[in-house]
């Protein structure tokens, strides 16, 4: 089966840099992906990383170590509105995902 | 542009009723997928169809729930009889293709509960 493990709560303060990891195990998959989900909200796509390596969107970066079976979400210049829960999922070959179990990010002032 | 669009967004029943949830993908996606997320068992995909016909419904917990989608701007998800177990958030979600990373569009989801 698949499976994806995330720390299931991390706190920074505005201003700062937090890193949100992401660790897996599956027989097969195309990329892994981040989704970040507001407090009653739905979830909306952040990034994808189909290869090994850093992809860097704006204030956001995501990693992926397909040697490691680990990946990362970074964001950098933490603002309050950053405060939501991101999860990591895996993506198939038909476009099906699977999801972590999410990580609760607090930013505090 | 108009996302994917949910309906009901609330919904309050007792349990035995059947429940119809109702998705409207954004117009040209070809994929569609139905998830529910609860506090236990996070983010679970249900079903996921492509071009109107379904591709895996692996996720569907028991047969009291079924999906459709009769053409390209419409799907359903149904529980009948529904249970106090089956309260949850549903999101429905589209994407433009099938392609490994396209951006799934989740709507604001049904927050269901089941007395």
């Amino acid at each position: 089966g698949q499976s994806l493990e995330q720390p299931s709560e991390v706190t920074a303060v505005e201003g700062a840099i937090v890193q949100i990891n992401c660790t897996y195990q599956t027989s097969g998959f195309y990329g892994l992906s981040w989704y970040q989900q507001h407090d009653g909200g739905a979830p909306t796509f952040l990034s994808y990383n189909a290869l090994d390596g850093l992809e860097e969107t704006g204030r956001f970066s995501s990693f992926l170590s397909r040697s490691d079976s680990y990946g990362y979400l970074l964001l950098q210049e933490l603002q309050m509105k950053d405060s939501a829960s991101y999860f990591c999922s895996l993506s198939g070959n038909t476009g099906k995902l699977i999801f972590g179990q999410g990580t609760t990010l607090q930013v505090k002032p | 542009d108009a996302g994917v669009i949910q309906s009901p967004r609330h919904e309050v029943t007792e349990m035995g009723q059947e429940v119809t949830l109702r998705c409207k993908p954004i117009s040209g996606h070809n994929s569609l997928f139905w998830y529910r997320q609860t506090m236990m068992r996070g983010l679970e995909l249900l079903i996921y169809f492509n071009n109107n016909v379904p591709i895996d419904d692996s996720g569907m917990p028991e047969d009291r729930f079924s999906a459709k989608m009769p053409n390209a701007s419409f799907s359903t998800l149904k529980i009948q009889p529904s249970e106090p177990r089956d309260s949850a958030v549903y999101f429905c979600a589209s994407s433009l293709n099938r392609q490994p990373g396209q951006p799934q569009h989740f709507g604001d989801g049904t927050r269901l509960s089941i007395l």
